[in-house]
């Protein structure tokens, strides 16, 4: 079945620094995935998505990085600001499968220093 | 354009009461998908649903756990008997289309479950 794991459960950076977070999963058959940005005591909110016909693409301020070879993927957040504040999961989905559910990894948690 | 919506947003219940939650999706959205997160872990699929049928339950464990979504209303998510390794929070999610033709999924703000 799918995994999708993060390298680090913690991430500090400083106010106006780039920041990267880092994603892997397992299951190669995986053509969707999605960072969301959950703050304290709310649900996840959508960031930007990918599919697995892309290696790169960009957002306001994000950038997500896809790496079919290695099951690598990384949200790249540029100028990080104290509102960026939150953990940050990558979820991923075979939408060809039949299936609908995303799975996600267990979260990145980004503090930015003022 | 009011996004997704769970009610109540905290909920309280002994050990062996029922636990309703409620999600109503966002405008124009027939997809619904429920999830659950237990404290410092990333969420997990529970039940995709289509008004008034099941798509996929995979997640959903085969005892206490019940899901609809009416033609009419909101969609449920029951919990009978519960017991204190179900608390956690419970997430709805709705998109336009199925993540086949690239809906993306849109959560609400969730419903802490505490079972005493």
């Amino acid at each position: 079945g799918e995994s999708v794991g993060l390298h680090l459960p913690t991430l500090s950076v400083q106010e106006g620094d780039n920041s990267i977070i880092n994603c892997a999963y397992s299951n190669s058959a995986s053509d969707y995935f999605i960072w969301y940005k959950q703050e304290s005591g709310k649900g996840p909110q959508f960031i930007i998505d990918i599919r697995s016909n892309m290696d790169k693409r960009q957002g306001q301020r994000v950038t997500v990085l896809l790496n079919k070879t290695v099951k690598h993927l990384s949200l790249q957040i540029a100028a990080t600001q104290p509102g960026d504040s939150a953990v940050y999961f990558c979820a991923g989905a075979e939408s060809g499968a039949g299936s609908y559910q995303l799975t996600f990894g267990k979260g990145t948690k980004l503090s930015v220093i003022p | 354009n009011a996004g997704v919506m769970q009610n109540p947003r905290h909920l309280v219940r002994r050990r062996g009461q029922e636990a309703r939650l409620r999600c109503s999706p966002m405008k124009g959205h027939s997809h619904v998908y429920w999830y659950r997160q237990l404290p410092e872990e990333g969420l997990k699929f529970m039940v995709y649903l289509q008004k008034e049928n099941i798509i996929d339950e995979s997640g959903m464990p085969k005892e206490r756990f019940s899901a609809e979504f009416p033609k009419e209303g909101p969609s449920i998510l029951r919990i009978q008997q519960v017991v204190r390794g179900d608390s956690a929070a419970y997430f709805c999610a709705s998109s336009p289309i199925g993540l086949a033709g690239r809906g993306t999924q849109y959560f609400g703000p969730g419903t802490r479950l505490l079972v005493l």
